[in-house]
């Protein structure tokens, strides 16, 4: 059965450093997605894409945050400059529309020290 | 706006006993309320879900009712197996305002012993 991918599972960072986190949604599906869950509160919507371009956004994605879908695979989510609050998991996922379910990968575990 | 708030955990139980996670929620029109089930290292999975009041939905032997006069959307389960623990989530999606991203609660994780 296709399944969303995320890599890397884990990831340590500085302070203020840039970090990148891939996703490959499943092949036929048109929209995109990124949530967060700071430990031990609620997932959190960031950000959904559609047609290359940002169809809606929360107040949490902030110009610090940026998304991209630069091959016909991937589905990136850049911080360019982590603070310790950025430290959360993060899901991707995907739907094939915007009203139908959404599959999420299993996520990547974010530390910013 | 929207809100889900749904028990706090762990919930620790026996095989074969009956399980209850508890789903309220706040939203200013007629949510979708959804399900969703994370196993051990693996992504957020739809479980069920239910679209208008009085619905059931029920997947794996799981079931939730939607309940507008309670504002409440109970997971329950008759005889859980080791393989449900997990972590379970409450969600709404309230297209009012033309959007169709999920609102979801924190998680309750389930733990069935042996």
């Amino acid at each position: 059965e296709p399944e969303v991918t995320q890599t890397p599972s884990h990831q340590v960072t500085q302070m203020g450093q840039e970090v990148i986190l891939r996703c490959v949604p499943i092949s036929n599906h048109l929209y995109f997605y990124w949530y967060r869950q700071i430990l031990g509160q609620k997932v959190e919507f960031l950000v959904s894409f559609y047609n290359n371009e940002i169809s809606e956004k929360s107040e949490i994605f902030d110009d610090q945050f940026s998304v991209e879908r630069p091959d016909g695979s991937n589905f990136t989510l850049k911080i360019r400059s982590t603070k310790l609050e950025d430290s959360a998991m993060y899901f991707c996922a995907s739907s094939k529309g915007q009203q139908e379910t959404q599959y999420f990968g299993p996520g990547t575990r974010l530390l910013v020290l | 706006g929207d809100s889900v708030t749904q028990m706090e955990g762990p919930v620790t139980l026996s095989e074969e006993a009956f399980l209850t996670i508890n789903c309220t929620y706040t939203a200013t029109g007629y949510p979708s309320l959804f399900w969703y089930v994370q196993y051990p290292g693996e992504g957020l999975q739809l479980l069920l879900k239910a679209t208008k009041a009085d619905d059931k939905g029920s997947n794996k032997g799981f079931e939730a009712t939607y309940r507008k006069e309670t504002t409440s959307f109970h997971l329950e389960k008759g005889s859980v197996q080791v393989s449900d623990s997990a972590v379970y989530f409450c969600a709404l999606s309230d297209r009012t305002g033309g959007s169709y991203i999920p609102t979801f609660g924190r998680g309750t994780s389930l733990i069935v012993h042996p």
